[in-house]
């Protein structure tokens, strides 16, 4: 079974720049989840999508960021603009259901913002 | 607000002895925790589970304590092997008024294994 697919690996921007994150969950997986780990911190959720509705957004910076599943299977994670306390890895992870366990977490996308 | 903090950043072990990894949580109305691993450039990978009507649970090599009156949560890793090095996350749920999902992740320690 493949995982769940991230790209780009890594991404260095300036500030004020945009940047947009992909991401393909598992296969049949229902929920979809963008998380903010920034170093020597762990995962803090961003969103959280069950197909292509938003269950959860309260922690996202609404006013930089932004996110969509629009046919419900793959997802883009949106900043603009960039700054610099954005450097982080960005984790996509997915579950069969809404759910806190069996979550599939993909390799994450390591942004640098300069 | 409340947060799933750890008492070691860093933990070195020799090979072949146990690891025990700390969690300190202070929401009481946490029911679910999990423990992740993970490894240099990956996502965090699924260890092992505890829900709160339990206090102890073993799977391959781990076994996971729940104390819940001091708010405590443990990792045990039997034989401690090289392949065990990695930073090591707890991870609670209050699954209540819409949160299902949200998971709330504490700071990680890093576990280092030495041959």
């Amino acid at each position: 079974e493949a995982g769940v697919a991230q790209s780009p690996r890594y991404k260095i921007i300036e500030k004020r720049q945009s940047v947009a994150f992909w991401c393909n969950p598992i296969s049949g997986h229902a929920t979809l989840y963008w998380y903010q780990q920034i170093l020597g911190q762990g995962p803090k959720l961003l969103i959280q999508f069950q197909n292509n509705g938003v269950v959860d957004d309260s922690q996202l910076p609404k006013d930089r960021f932004s996110a969509e599943r629009l046919k419900g299977v793959d997802s883009t994670l949106k900043i603009q603009p960039a700054k610099l306390e954005d450097s982080a890895v960005y984790l996509c992870a997915s579950s069969l259901r809404r759910q806190a366990y069996e979550q599939y977490f993909g390799p994450g996308t390591r942004l640098t913002v300069t | 607000g409340e947060s799933v903090g750890l008492h070691l950043p860093t933990l070195s072990v020799q090979e072949g002895d146990n690891s025990i990894i700390n969690c300190a949580y202070s929401n009481s109305a946490s029911d679910y925790f999990i423990w992740y691993k993970q490894e240099s450039g990956k996502g965090p990978q699924f260890i092992i589970d505890i829900r709160s009507n339990m206090d102890k649970r073993q799977g391959q090599r781990v076994t996971v304590l729940l104390n819940k009156t001091v708010k405590h949560l443990s990792l045990q890793i039997a034989a401690t092997q090289p392949g065990d090095s990695a930073v090591y996350f707890c991870a609670e749920n209050m699954d209540y008024g819409g949160s299902q999902g949200n998971l709330i992740f504490g700071k990680g320690t890093k576990l280092s294994v030495k041959p």
